[in-house]
């Protein structure tokens, strides 16, 4: 089966402790993408990847970290800097990441939570 | 700045009558508008999207209508079932990662 696959699914960050999310894909896709959900705050961009060994900080860049060292994986690090971690993250990922008609396929996510 | 806006926090609609849920956008060099449907603790998925050549798009039950004069998106979902409830979020894409807007739940009352 295709797709998008992230883990965990539920995750506990104690104070002051890096974390790192998951996400891989056999979509043979170029692009991939991370996003966080906050209730009433719908999907907001953290980082983005066009191709291997490239990535682009998002609009809430601050305090997370990202790799893409394989075109399948795009882990996530959520470090102490990142004040307000608790929210739905979503990994994403595109054919390519340049064309305008471009639609995403999403991950289950990850709820990560604070201790 | 909020470049895709969903005003409607939340729509009740009757099982069986049309849903319409809206969205409006600022930025004119968007050409790509997507719907997606967004269960709780799960991924969204992609529901349907349109091009900015065109001002219609329809697959089955669900429709996408443009206006680009008005910046003004809307997806109507005729008939509404139960299985509907949800939240939707409208993106849209100019040749940039897809920007989101906040969201609508829609509850089709049974």
């Amino acid at each position: 089966d295709g797709g998008i696959t992230q883990s965990p699914k539920y995750l506990f960050r104690k104070e002051g402790q890096n974390v790192t999310l998951s996400c891989e894909q056999n979509l043979n896709h170029d692009a991939m993408y991370w996003y966080r959900q906050d209730p009433g705050q719908g999907l907001r961009l953290i980082y983005y990847s066009q191709i291997v060994n490239d990535f682009q900080k998002g609009d809430i860049a601050e305090g997370y970290s990202v790799s893409r060292e394989k075109k399948e994986s795009f882990p996530l690090t959520v470090t102490s800097a990142q004040k307000n971690p608790t929210a739905f993250y979503l990994c994403a990922s595109s054919r390519q990441g340049r064309a305008t008609n471009e639609k995403l396929f999403f991950g289950s996510g990850t709820q990560l939570s604070v201790l | 700045d909020q470049q895709v806006k969903q005003n409607s926090p939340s729509l009740s609609v009757q099982e069986g009558r049309i849903s319409i849920l809206n969205c409006d956008y600022t930025n004119s060099m968007f050409d790509y508008f997507l719907w997606y449907k967004k269960y709780p603790a799960e991924g969204p998925t992609f529901l349907i999207s349109i091009s900015s050549i065109k001002d219609k798009n329809e697959d089955g039950r669900f429709t996408v209508f443009l206006n680009k004069s008005a910046k003004h998106l809307s997806l109507h979902i005729v008939p509404s079932q139960p299985g509907d409830s949800a939240v939707y979020f409208c993106a849209a894409n100019g040749n940039t990662p897809l920007v989101f807007g906040k969201g609508t739940r829609l509850s089709v009352i049974a």
